[in-house]
């Protein structure tokens, strides 16, 4: 199973653009890479999901190496609301039931 | 649709009671899930199901049992409550794979269960 590793929380300001970064160095060939946003009092809701090279859409943009062993989500343009933990999971279509959920990213964005 | 929903939003225990919490999809999605998620750590599976009749043990199913009679619902039954299982309790549904990357889960609110 390939691991995650995050950092722990990161600071920013309403509407700088926020960059977190996701290694996974031991990513397998068939791995997608999947991040969730979680809300206090919420479940966890999906954000984006790419393979490699880059991902956008209307919330947030995924960045993928080559080598596939980072990934770095990017949020632009923060605002409050987007003071949440979030997520880099990885892993195959067929091992849904492996997908490991670690602690996550807790961003805090100030005013 | 309603989407995921999840009964009740709390809960209190004495250790040693048994309890189901219920979970329910409107969505058609075949794959549902249980996750406990403890103070500052991350979800963590028990039990999962691909379809009607088919369930299977994720990562901590001690102390928990699943049945998936029907495709809306996918009970959580807690045998004999111990502090231990004092969490959050979320409930999740995906529609099965479609082979390119694995389609997004769908959480419910939550019940937060404390064992006194």
């Amino acid at each position: 199973l390939a691991k995650t590793t995050q950092p722990i929380s990161m600071d920013s300001y309403e509407g700088q653009e926020v960059n977190i970064t996701c290694s996974h160095n031991n990513i397998a060939t068939n791995d997608y890479i999947t991040w969730y946003q979680q809300f206090p009092s919420q479940g966890p809701r999906f954000i984006i999901q790419g393979y490699k090279t880059k991902v956008t859409n209307e919330v947030a943009s995924l960045f993928i190496p080559a080598d596939r062993k980072s990934s770095t989500l990017s949020l632009p343009r923060v605002s409050l609301s987007d003071t949440a933990v979030y997520y880099c999971l990885v892993g195959t279509p067929e091992g849904y039931n492996k997908l490991i959920f670690g602690a996550g990213t807790r961003l805090a964005v100030h005013p | 649709n309603a989407g995921v929903t999840q009964t009740p939003k709390f809960q209190v225990l004495k250790t040693g009671q048994s309890m189901t919490l219920q979970c329910a999809q409107d969505m058609n999605h075949e794959y549902m899930s249980w996750y406990r998620q403890d103070p500052g750590m991350g979800l963590r599976l028990i039990h999962y199901s691909v379809g009607a009749g088919i369930t299977d043990q994720g990562e901590v199913p001690n102390g928990y049992n699943v049945s998936r009679s029907t495709t809306e619902d996918f009970p959580l039954r807690l045998l004999s409550a111990a502090p231990s299982q004092t969490s959050v309790y979320f409930c999740a549904s995906s529609t099965r794979t479609s082979g390119r990357g694995y389609n997004e889960q769908f959480f419910g609110p939550g019940t937060r269960l404390t064992v006194l």
